[in-house]
């Protein structure tokens, strides 16, 4: 059983264009979390959501906009697309459980490509 | 705000050498947790290995160590009888303890086993 799911892996859109990415987790946990990958490899987080409560929002666009229905799911819309959106975006969740380490697992990431 | 350097862009070994990734890190927390990942062209994040800063002694797993100097913030990965499967990507990262629990990478280091 996949633990955090993403769907799609592989998206292929016209600039302009307005997609969705979703992520699913099926390990109970309560904070799910949207990192960006660049083309260089480099990776940053971009949200958190607690208990469908957002707590993390990095310098993003606000063409980017979170939302998540319930705890065990954290959907990415990305509005107006531009070139430079083009990375993977990779969906993580954990526990959060204050003063201990909690281990994030992310998904398998979702390729955006924008031509 | 954390940064996380990795200095090694790439890097290449003969399998079964011992290869070290460095890493460093600039915080003013006391408490907090460091990470090696590893992303294989599948591009799947996996954790090789955790550390927590409270922790004098540095954390093993299997083939996998490392070197944690907090004075000198200074985390390197040893990875001992390389494996052509150990090619991959690996990212240093790095955690507070308190507050909003996001993981702020390095730049990553691409390691290539050779045959």
């Amino acid at each position: 059983d996949t633990a955090v799911s993403q769907t799609p892996k592989y998206l292929v859109t016209q600039m302009g264009n307005d997609k969705s990415i979703k992520c699913e987790q099926n390990l109970g946990h309560d904070t799910m979390y949207w990192y960006k990958q660049d083309s260089k490899k480099f990776l940053k987080i971009m949200f958190s959501y607690n208990n469908k409560e957002l707590i993390i929002n990095e310098t993003v666009p606000n063409r980017f906009s979170p939302k998540s229905p319930d705890k065990a799911h954290l959907n990415l819309h990305i509005n107006s697309l531009e070139l430079g959106d083009s990375a993977v975006y990779f969906c993580a969740s954990s526990s959060r459980t204050a003063g201990s380490y909690n281990e994030q697992f992310f998904g398998p990431g979702t390729r955006l490509t924008v031509l | 705000a954390q940064t996380v350097t990795q200095s090694q862009p790439e890097m290449s070994v003969q399998e079964a050498e011992t290869v070290t990734l460095s890493c460093t890190y600039d915080t003013s927390e006391s408490n907090y947790y460091l990470f090696w990942y590893k992303q294989p062209p599948s591009r799947q994040m996996i954790l090789v290995i955790r550390q927590e800063a409270y922790k004098q002694q540095n954390a093993t797993e299997n083939r996998f160590s490392v070197n944690f100097q907090k004075a000198a913030k200074s985390f390197s990965l040893k990875i001992s009888d390389s494996q052509l499967g150990d090619t991959a990507m690996y990212f240093c990262a790095f955690m507070k303890d308190q507050g909003a629990q996001k993981l702020v990478f390095g730049q990553g280091t691409r390691l290539t086993i050779n045959p």
